[in-house]
């Protein structure tokens, strides 16, 4: 079974410090990729940052950053530097090579203090 | 110049009503999907078409319906509306290539009275 595990629900991070997302996944595929998505209060679902699970080296966009740890199936989201506009509902995904289905973990709540 | 748009936005009715939400995108991608967003904001995936081609039907009431008279644009009815129905309802596309990720529509906040 595909399955996507964030393991925080919610989560708080002082303006402009470092706070880190953890997901977990499970699958018996090789060739996969790897998402986070951000959802802010306005309900849109916006591309934060995606990995190819045959790179070693972790993807980095700006303040956001991903330690991904292929043998631990472990894919976490790291924001520098945070920002009163990263609050918002985080989700990691994942989609294997051979196919068209996206799998969502449940999500976490960012909620960051000013 | 929007990549994926559902319409309408907001949708309130009386139980037991049919409704619509309409999608339609302008990447050029040949795959589209339909989620449910609960409450609690699990995603849920309800469908997926490739092509006008319908390859993921999870387990979902038949009153869901999905239609996709294009590649562009995949249509979601649902009949006989009851009150578990109420969520966010988002449609989103992608290519072909497991490295391209899901666009998202608005979505569509369906309320049950």
């Amino acid at each position: 079974a595909q399955t996507v595990t964030q393991s925080q629900p919610e989560m708080s991070v002082q303006e402009a410090e470092t706070v880190t997302l953890s997901c977990t996944y499970d699958t018996s595929e090789s060739d996969y990729y790897l998402f986070w998505y951000k959802q802010p209060p306005s309900r849109q679902m916006i591309l934060v940052i995606r990995q190819e699970a045959y790179k070693q080296q972790n993807a980095t966009e700006n303040r956001f950053s991903v330690n991904f740890q292929k043998a631990a199936k472990s894919f976490s989201l790291k924001i520098s530097d945070s920002q009163l506009g990263d609050a918002a509902m985080y989700f990691c995904a994942y989609r294997i090579n051979a196919g068209n289905q996206f799998y969502f973990g449940t999500g976490t709540s960012l909620t960051v203090i000013p | 110049d929007t990549a994926v748009s559902q319409t309408p936005k907001y949708l309130v009715t009386q139980m037991g009503n049919d409704k619509s939400i309409k999608c339609e995108q302008n990447l050029g991608h040949d795959t589209m999907y339909w989620y449910k967003q609960d409450s609690k904001k699990f995603l849920k995936i309800m469908f997926s078409y490739n092509n006008k081609e319908l390859i993921i039907n999870e387990t979902v009431p038949n009153r869901f319906s999905p239609k996709s008279p294009d590649k562009a644009h995949l249509n979601l009815h649902i009949n006989s509306l009851e009150l578990g129905d109420s969520a966010v309802y988002f449609c989103a596309s992608s290519q072909q290539g497991a490295f391209q990720p899901q666009h998202f529509g608005d979505g569509t906040r369906l309320s049950i009275l």
